[in-house]
């Protein structure tokens, strides 16, 4: 299966700011997505990154709050945007390969926390 | 709207015994099924899938159970040992290569 990593691990950021989220891949995939888990809570999509064009975004998700980006076929980035506390989860990036696209892989996940 | 439940928040197996651990699902559209196991500050690691084609599919000490006319699959663990102690969550998807729909997670604490 594809390896993933993601970058940060974690961080601590203050209200208003703005973080960015990488997801590196070491192998081509068709779809790459990004999914939240809020405390005590389930993973949610977030988004489909798409190589080339924009995100499609899911209900409740806005660019303006979580723009992404895909330029190629093994990296994509997501910003949480004017951070509140609210926005406290993890943030995970998860694959579909070419060969086997019949599962998702997960990177590790971004641990973040608003203050 | 929850389309994909896991109302056993909890499970707690003797090592040794079979872990049961259940999902329901209300969308008729999904045809293929994942579960994933999930360790604390760690993605989740996939661990088997069946297509709605299917009732049964069986990897190791792993099985899924599909009961399409119930909306109901589970996941059989068989026998259970410590390391299998996780949060652990069904996953549904109208197409492969789709969104998933996750449930709550239930956790399976193993013990000796």
């Amino acid at each position: 299966s594809a390896v993933i990593s993601q970058k940060p691990s974690r961080d601590i950021c203050q209200r208003g700011t703005s973080l960015t989220i990488q997801c590196q891949v070491d192998s081509q995939v068709t779809m790459m997505f990004w999914y939240r888990q809020q405390p005590g809570q389930s993973l949610t999509l977030i988004a489909t990154a798409n190589q080339g064009s924009e995100a499609t975004y899911e209900s409740g998700f806005v660019i303006d709050k979580f723009p992404i980006s895909r330029p190629n076929l093994t990296f994509s980035t997501l910003t949480v945007s004017n951070m509140s506390p609210e926005d406290s989860s993890i943030y995970l990036c998860s694959v579909e390969e070419w060969v086997a696209a019949d599962t998702q892989y997960f990177g590790p996940g971004t641990r973040l926390t608003v203050l | 709207d929850q389309q994909v439940k896991q109302n056993s928040p909890s499970l707690s197996v003797q090592e040794g015994r079979i872990s049961i651990l259940n999902c329901d699902y209300t969308n008729s559209m999904f045809d293929y099924f994942l579960w994933y196991k999930k360790y604390p500050a760690e993605g989740p690691t996939f661990l088997i899938s069946i297509s709605s084609i299917k009732d049964k599919n069986e990897d190791g000490r792993f099985t899924v159970f599909l009961n399409k006319s119930a909306k109901h699959l589970s996941l059989h663990i068989v026998p259970s040992q410590p390391g299998d102690s996780a949060v652990y969550f069904c996953a549904a998807s109208v197409r492969k290569a789709q969104k998933l729909v996750f449930g709550q997670g239930t956790r399976l604490t193993i013990n000796p």
